[in-house]
C-alpha cells in the first residue's frame, strides 16, 4: 500500500531564509509526487510533481524539490521565503505499482509554513 | 471552464438529512476524483470516474454515499442520512486522460470544495 508522511506539522522560518518541507513515500512500485498548498478556505494549487528525469524539479512560484530515491523522499524547498508563503503544504503520491490504486492521489498530513516578516 | 467548480460552497444539514453536492470539472477532462478533508487536514480519496463511468469506489462509504457524472451535467456526490462525522470539507478535482496509460503523471486540479456541516 502507499502511504505519505510529512513529518513536521508545522514549519517557521523567516522571510528571506530558505524554506523546507519535509515528505517522504513508501510505495510498491515506481512513485509519481506532487506537492499542493492549500490556502485558507481555498482549494489545493498545484506546485510541482515528479514523474521519471532529473531528480531536482522545478516548479511554481519559486519551489522546487528533490527526489531521493535512496532516502525514499520528495523535500520541497525554496532558496527565500516570502510572508506570502504561509499556507498548508501536502506532498501526495500515486502509486504505479499498486493495481488498486490507480489514478488515485495518497495524501500526506499537511505541513503548516509560517514565514514570518 | 478552465477551473473546477463546486457548488454549494457552504451546506449545512440536521443529522439524517440528505446532502448533494455538485462539480463541473474543467472542460476537457475526464478524470474526475472525489476527496473528503476532515478537520485534521487528512484527505480520503472517496471515488473516482472516467467520464460518466465509476473508475475506482474503493473510499466510498457505499451504505449512504453515492456519486454519478452524466453527460452533459455537473457531477454529483449525495449522501443519504447525514451523520455527525460528515462534517468535512469535500474537494472534488480533475484531470486529463488516462491516468497511467499517459504515465500516470498528469496532477490533479482541484475545486475550491463544499463546506458540509451536519448539526
Amino acid at each position: 500500500a502507499q502511504s505519505v508522511a510529512q513529518p513536521e506539522d508545522q514549519v517557521n522560518v523567516a522571510e528571506g531564509n530558505p524554506l523546507t518541507v519535509k515528505c517522504t513515500y513508501s510505495v510498491s512500485g515506481n512513485p509519481y509526487l506532487f506537492w499542493y498548498v492549500q490556502y485558507p478556505n481555498r482549494g489545493l494549487q498545484f506546485l510541482l510533481k515528479y514523474i521519471t528525469g532529473d531528480n531536482l524539479v522545478k516548479g511554481s512560484y519559486g519551489f522546487e524539490a528533490e527526489f531521493n530515491k535512496s532516502q525514499t523522499s520528495f523535500h520541497l524547498k525554496k532558496p527565500s521565503a516570502l510572508v506570502s508563503d504561509s499556507a498548508l503544504y501536502f506532498c501526495a503520491v500515486r502509486d504505479t505499482g499498486a493495481t488498486d490504486s490507480w489514478g488515485k492521489f495518497q495524501f500526506g498530513a499537511g505541513t503548516q509554513v509560517v514565514v514570518t516578516p | 471552464g478552465e477551473e473546477v467548480a463546486q457548488t454549494p460552497k457552504h451546506l449545512v444539514r440536521g443529522e439524517g438529512q440528505k446532502a448533494k453536492l455538485y462539480c463541473a470539472p474543467i472542460k476537457g477532462h475526464s478524470y474526475v476524483f472525489w476527496y473528503q478533508q476532515v478537520l485534521k487536514n487528512e484527505f480520503k480519496f472517496l471515488i473516482s470516474f472516467q467520464n460518466e463511468n465509476v473508475f475506482d469506489e474503493t473510499g466510498m462509504p457505499k451504505e449512504r454515499f453515492s456519486a454519478k457524472c452524466l453527460p452533459n451535467s455537473p457531477c454529483s456526490l449525495e449522501i443519504q442520512a447525514t451523520k455527525l462525522e460528515d462534517s468535512a470539507v469535500y474537494f472534488c478535482a480533475s484531470s486529463h486522460r488516462r491516468p497511467l496509460t499517459s504515465g500516470g503523471g498528469n496532477e490533479q486540479f482541484f475545486g475550491p470544495g463544499t463546506r458540509l456541516t451536519v448539526l
